[in-house]
């Protein structure tokens, strides 16, 4: 069966530091792999999309990385802040459908402590 | 620009109750639109989704069902809620292509 597994336990951090999140996948051939982040209470918000022929993608201080062969999505926020505290999500489109039905993981709760 | 709108925000019915949430989106044509749930401790459920209007794929058998009678419009029913309905369900959209969703802000659904 198809899963999406995302470090179930939360990621507690010191300002500043680097945090860095994991999303491993079985049976998925994914073109790309998005990450999202989720408040408590509100909708998860889309942060960014790597594509399969790209090794590693960023955006101010985000950074993704995607390995096909080792069926991993690493996401790093470097020089963390408090406000980055939320929970992580990635996510993935299932073979199966259209392509845009995104599965998404249980997420990663980050917490990051001044 | 777009916007997604869904509501009401909170919702509470008693077992056996219908159930109807709407989703409408703005600035765009023939999105795809997708209805997923979120229970407690756990992890976003799709529900429905379409990519067009009157089309309509259902990823978990269930007492819901979904409906999109016009383009911007997604709509999510059920004749007879369950306990285990109870939930954070939320819409959203995407373009035609492989871009990321845009979420509604969320229906929290407790049925008593």
């Amino acid at each position: 069966s198809q899963k999406i597994e995302q470090n179930s336990e939360a990621l507690n951090i010191q300002e500043g530091k680097t945090a860095t999140l994991t999303c491993n996948y079985t049976n998925y051939s994914p073109a790309y792999l998005q990450w999202y982040r989720q408040d408590p209470g509100r909708g998860p918000v889309f942060l960014l999309l790597i594509r399969e022929n790209e090794k590693e993608k960023r955006k101010e201080r985000l950074k993704v990385t995607f390995d096909t062969t080792l069926k991993q999505s690493l996401f790093h926020i470097t020089a963390s802040q408090p406000a980055d505290s939320a929970t992580y999500l990635c996510a993935l489109a299932p073979p199966s459908n259209s392509g845009y039905a995104l599965n998404f993981g249980k997420g990663t709760s980050l917490l990051v402590t001044p | 620009s777009q916007t997604i709108h869904q509501w009401p925000a909170t919702l509470v019915q008693p077992v056996g109750s219908p159930l109807s949430l709407e989703c409408t989106v703005e600035g765009t044509s023939n999105p795809n639109l997708y209805w997923y749930r979120q229970a407690a401790g756990r992890g976003l459920q799709l529900l429905f989704y379409s990519v067009g209007i009157g089309q309509i794929s259902s990823e978990v058998p269930q007492n819901l069902s979904a409906s999109r009678p016009q383009d911007r419009q997604f709509i999510l029913s059920s004749k007879k809620l369950l306990l285990s309905d109870s939930g954070f369900y939320l819409c959203a959209w995407n373009q035609k292509k492989i871009y990321g969703y845009t979420f509604g802000s969320g229906t929290r659904l407790t049925v008593v």
